[in-house]
């Protein structure tokens, strides 16, 4: 089983939609979650971390189901400039270091 | 203002001709790391530096090496690259722990002809 898994996508939505990925780990000691953004042919920057209790940023939700061990991404009032690959990234005890998944890519257009 | 400066951005190199890709920091920065990266996969960890103590993941293949002089300055070379090689190669660093924020460079994009 994948340590990380996400629906490649791509995801196309017009500008203004809302869109939600979805992001699944194996590892129930795992103990950080993020989200990058990387956009084609760069580097994955960091576009927020995830709590416990879900946290917001901008027109960015993020949210931990720690049960079912999932993690959200909400966009709302979609930009094309939100056009990018979203990577869940997990961090877990004991690894040492982040475990990436494969990206979901996001696709607004006019 | 570039943190994570990688050099070059683009490296062609002919099969089994050696090559070194460098990665520099202005962040001072405990942790460096080099990641593989092919299209439309995660990035692949190759190897970490916690200050000087190295660690190398299990699957990273013996071609590639790593070295650290100084805190700000890292190096990936690769032995003999083969066709399968070709990819593009992140250097990021991370304050204090595997856990951190890590600040990635902008890669080098490797051809192998």
């Amino acid at each position: 089983r994948k340590e990380v898994e996400q629906d490649p996508g791509p995801f196309n939505v017009p500008e203004g939609a809302t869109v939600a990925f979805n992001c699944t780990y194996s590892n129930s000691a795992s103990q950080s979650f993020f989200w990058y953004r990387q956009d084609c042919r760069k580097e994955p920057k960091l576009l927020m971390s995830v709590y416990s209790s879900g946290n917001e940023d901008g027109r960015f939700t993020a949210q931990l189901n720690r049960a079912s061990q999932y993690i959200s991404l909400l966009i709302r009032d979609s930009k094309l400039s939100d056009s990018a690959t979203y990577l869940c990234v997990v961090y877990t005890s004991g690894y040492s270091t982040l475990t990436f998944g494969k990206g979901t890519m996001l696709l607004v257009s006019p | 203002d570039a943190m994570v400066i990688q050099n070059p951005r683009y490296q062609v190199t002919q099969f089994g001709k050696p090559v070194t890709l460098s990665c520099s920091q202005t962040l001072n920065h405990n942790v460096m790391y080099w990641y593989q990266q092919k299209s439309s996969q995660a990035p692949k960890l190759l190897f970490h530096y916690y200050d000087k103590d190295f660690n190398n993941e299990a699957d990273t293949p013996d071609n590639f090496q790593s070295r650290r002089p100084n805190t700000s300055f890292c190096f990936l070379d690769i032995r003999s690259p083969g066709l399968g090689d070709a990819a593009m190669y992140l250097c990021a660093t991370s304050r204090l722990s595997g856990k951190d924020t890590q600040y990635f460079g902008p890669g080098t994009r490797l051809t192998v002809l």
